[in-house]
């Protein structure tokens, strides 16, 4: 695609409900990576893709989430149990290889637990 | 570890004035690249401009500009001519350079405001 895609836009669930989250990256791009942007705060690296390489999931706040990326292109991250601190906007960044120095941004999704 | 640091929370800045807005980081790398991005309502992160370590000289895209100051560990962006939709969160961050190095280190971000 043109861009980075991202869905849902908004999202709100249930304390305790899974969600999971997409990103479609763009066309070519062979990393792929989740930030997570807490009100009031910078974003906050979660896990990183490159190609078929296993993920760095260095970033992952705990347990409870996960990602994906089938066919080197779509990443899901998965939010199991959801936890009210776990409400913020979740971004999706690809770039055309790891040292690519330029990382393109999706417009994130917002995730609210209530 | 790389940290990010910027001071300012909050700046205003009248139409068609200048607005510097400050940034510090911390690393024991030499070679690195920083960067400004933007973030409109739209959360959309937006690249404003980059600087490479190596280079002495400070990067400029139209009415955006930067003081890099490598000693200081010191970045900061001007905007001069502000205009309207210059208003957003502006993120400073940072990259070390080289092979295995892919994520990005923010600050927390400064949310600037354009005065008609």
């Amino acid at each position: 695609g043109a861009g980075v895609s991202q869905s849902p836009s908004n999202k709100v669930t249930e304390k305790g409900k899974d969600v999971e989250l997409r990103c479609d990256p763009i066309s070519g791009h062979t990393a792929l990576y989740w930030y997570r942007q807490s009100l009031g705060q910078g974003l906050e690296f979660l896990i990183y893709f490159q190609g078929n390489s296993a993920p760095d999931k260095s970033g992952l706040p705990s347990d409870r989430f996960s990602a994906e990326r089938t066919g080197g292109s779509v990443s899901t991250l998965t939010i199991q149990r959801t936890q009210q601190e776990d409400s913020a906007v979740y971004l999706c960044a690809s770039s055309l290889k790891a040292t690519g120095i330029q990382a393109f941004f999706g417009q994130g999704t917002r995730l609210t637990v209530v | 570890a790389q940290t990010v640091t910027q001071s300012q929370p909050e700046m205003s800045v009248q139409e068609a004035e200048t607005v510097t807005l400050s940034c510090t980081y911390d690393t024991s790398e030499s070679d690195y690249y920083l960067f400004w991005y933007k973030q409109p309502p739209s959360r959309q992160m937006i690249l404003v401009i980059r600087q490479e370590a190596y280079k002495q000289q400070n990067a400029t895209e139209n009415r955006f500009s930067v003081n890099f100051q490598k000693a200081a560990k010191s970045f900061s962006l001007k905007i001069s001519d502000s205009q309207l939709g210059d208003a957003a969160m502006y993120f400073c961050a940072y990259k070390v350079f080289g092979a295995g190095s892919y994520q990005l280190t923010f600050g927390k971000g400064t949310k600037l405001s354009v005065i008609p």
